[in-house]
């Protein structure tokens, strides 16, 4: 098993560059979550989904959307970026409820 | 609100030394769980250990130990005779639910690194 995978693992952009970061799982989770990891910030929800179909917002959700159109899909978009959306973005799937999450390898984007 | 407080920031040990990293949190929940994770430089996190609010048991696995007590609203994490595969970022977590939806908080983190 994969577990969970992430591409791409590092991407620049220009300011104004949209982007999409694709996120998938194979152990049929029906949870699955967008993180961003900032310096002394820890790790910030940005979007999930509780299932095929769904999505719902996080902590920080501006400037980022999100679809999951297939269970084991989970993407990411960014429409118009910002140098502040520069961040290392984590994927997660898990259980939900109280269960632990599973991380992918993260995403380096640098926003130039 | 909920919230998780790793006051360390980064922590330094020579290895063989015990070192802990130490999480405090704070919920209205009666019900709510907590997590360490360990991130090593390769980026990933790992799930190390999960614990509800109505098991205040210590828990020991080989050199990790997790000491949980609900009187201090801490769960704080020791790894006795540190080893340099220890280094790397610790993050501790809260999951409690709010009308019916789970919240995930982590902390900022604590960084360890464990010289040979």
């Amino acid at each position: 098993n994969a577990g969970v995978t992430q591409t791409p693992k590092f991407r620049v952009l220009k300011t104004g560059q949209s982007m999409t970061l694709l996120c998938a799982q194979d152990m049929n989770h029906e949870y699955m979550y967008w993180y961003r990891q900032d310096p002394g910030m820890g790790l910030r929800l940005i979007h999930y989904s509780v299932g095929e179909g769904t999505t719902a917002k996080g902590e920080v959700p501006d400037g980022y959307n999100v679809s999951r159109l297939k269970k084991q899909n989970f993407l990411l978009g960014l429409e118009s970026a910002a140098p502040s959306q520069t961040s290392v973005y984590f994927c997660a799937s898990g259980q939900g409820g109280h269960n632990e999450q599973f991380f992918g390898p993260g995403t380096r984007l640098t926003v130039l | 609100a909920q919230k998780v407080t790793q006051a360390q920031t980064e922590i330094s040990v020579v290895e063989k030394e015990d070192v802990t990293l130490d999480c405090v949190y704070e919920t209205r929940d009666t019900t709510y769980y907590l997590f360490w994770y360990k991130q090593p430089p390769s980026g990933e996190l790992v799930f190390l250990i999960r614990r509800n609010s109505f098991d205040e048991q210590n828990e020991i696995s080989g050199r990790y130990s997790w000491n949980f007590q609900k009187s201090t609203s801490s769960f704080n994490f020791t790894i006795t005779a540190s080893q340099v595969v220890d280094s790397a970022v610790y993050f501790c977590a809260l999951s409690e639910s709010d009308s019916g939806t789970y919240k995930y908080i982590f902390g900022t983190g604590t960084r360890l690194k464990v010289l040979a």
